[in-house]
């Protein structure tokens, strides 16, 4: 257990729809990144935040949003789904949002249909 | 923007030593290069991270020649539960964003 939590675990909606993914860091982590993981795909970087701030973006589509909010936690909101958004999301968070080890969540797989 | 170099795939059997190298060209003077692990449907995990010369865990070596645009990855005496895929994590030169490699699928045999 890394000590990243991520709700739900599973999400199957239609195409069109709009769906929130949740992310928690460990404790005492501040900074928070988001990840998309294609069936037998690497992992693309998406966002990261620091403290509630953005830091680095990486292919993050425009139809996609993220926040972190004060008590750290973290939201990615997906809309307009294709089918192609259908995916493995994962968290995760890290102490200083520098080089140090990220710790991933469980991620949560998106289904659109 | 960074880019990483990987074999798509290597296979290997009990105990045998089994070396991955990433090529990444365009590092910045001051970055770290990090190797992670990751099983199906589960998110990846830390193995090392080193600048260079050569950082060894209790889980792995890793090497990094002096020109810094490889490294290579070594895992000693590899058993099945090493089976996994490998990524190698270099910062994104001048953004700080993140790029994971393509990642190694390693298949580790009896």
């Amino acid at each position: 257990d890394s000590g990243v939590t991520q709700t739900p675990k599973h999400l199957i909606t239609a195409t069109g729809q709009r769906v929130t993914l949740r992310c928690s860091p460990r404790s005492g982590d501040l900074s928070v990144y988001w990840y998309q993981q294609s069936l037998d795909q690497g992992l693309q970087f998406l966002i990261q935040y620091y403290n509630g701030e953005e830091r680095a973006k990486g292919n993050i589509l425009e139809r996609f949003s993220a926040q972190q909010f004060p008590d750290l936690h973290s939201e990615l909101n997906l809309s307009s789904l294709e089918l192609g958004d259908s995916a493995l999301y994962f968290c995760a968070s890290s102490v200083d949002g520098g080089l140090d080890e990220q710790f991933f969540g469980p991620g949560t797989r998106l289904t659109v249909l | 923007l960074a880019k990483t170099t990987q074999p798509i795939s290597m296979d290997s059997y009990e105990g045998q030593e089994v070396n991955i190298t990433c090529s990444h060209n365009n590092i910045a003077t001051n970055d770290y290069i990090t190797w992670y692990q990751q099983f199906p449907s589960q998110g990846p995990r830390f193995i090392i991270q080193g600048y260079k010369t050569k950082v060894t865990n209790e889980v792995a070596s890793l090497f990094i020649p002096a020109d810094r645009k490889s490294s290579t990855l070594s895992l000693p005496r590899v058993s099945l539960s090493d089976t996994a895929v490998y990524y190698c994590l270099v910062p994104h030169t001048g953004r700080r964003a993140l790029t994971f490699g393509s990642g190694t699928r390693l298949q580790v045999q009896p």
